[in-house]
């Protein structure tokens, strides 16, 4: 299997910009997690899904932030506008359910730079 | 009380040493706790993991210890090696889905 697939995988832009990160999940997961990771905060779970449906957004920081999962092999993660602050990786993560011991599987991240 | 507190920050160990890396948490409806490794330009990935049924978990050269009184565990490394050197994250999940939370993360480093 190809593992969790994100694209892309660096991305600069400038403030104020729309940014729209992409997640191909592993065949057979029903779970799809957005997580963040910065020096300051550590990694942070933005949203997941089950079975396409979002189940906790608590994470989300604000409404610049959208995700989406229109089908069981695409999601994307949306920041309309972006500003300097959201400079991080994020990450998305497959699992094969949404048991607490199902494992995660992540992709290799998306570094985004936000000028 | 949805933090999980990990320490140390960094870590320096040399070759053959152990490395111990400590998490502490407070919401007691936390019942799994797993471990992730993580390599410099990659994503975490699972290591090692733990319920709180048992004290004690060995997968090769790594052990959890987990405390449930004191709600503490830790990762030890055994016989360290220059390739366990990343970044490594403890989590935890309060078996309302799939949820994690994560530790601040501990970078080690394993000197030859």
């Amino acid at each position: 299997d190809a593992g969790v697939i994100q694209s892309p995988r660096h991305e600069v832009t400038e403030m104020g910009q729309e940014v729209t990160l992409r997640c191909k999940p592993i065949s057979g997961h029903n779970s799809l997690f957005w997580y963040r990771q910065t020096m300051m905060r550590g990694l942070e779970l933005l949203i997941y899904f089950n079975n396409n449906v979002p189940i906790d957004d608590s994470g989300m920081p604000e409404d610049r932030f959208s995700a989406k999962m229109p089908n069981a092999s695409f999601s994307t993660l949306k920041i309309q506008p972006s500003e300097p602050r959201d400079s991080a990786v994020y990450f998305c993560a497959s699992s094969p359910g949404q048991g607490p011991t199902d494992t995660q599987y992540f992709g290799p991240g998306t570094r985004l730079t936000v000028l | 009380q949805q933090q999980v507190k990990q320490s140390p920050q960094s870590l320096i160990v040399q070759k053959g040493g152990i490395s111990i890396i400590n998490c502490a948490y407070e919401n007691t409806a936390f019942d799994y706790f797993p471990w992730y490794q993580q390599f410099p330009g990659k994503g975490p990935a699972l290591l090692i993991a733990i319920r709180p049924d048992v004290s004690e978990k060995k997968e090769g050269r790594f052990t959890i210890s987990f405390n449930k009184s004191a709600k503490q565990f830790s990762l030890h490394i055994m016989d360290s090696q220059p390739g366990d050197s990343a970044t490594y994250f403890c989590a935890a999940n309060d078996n309302q889905g799939g949820k994690l939370i994560f530790g601040q993360g501990t970078e080690l480093s394993v000197k030859p």
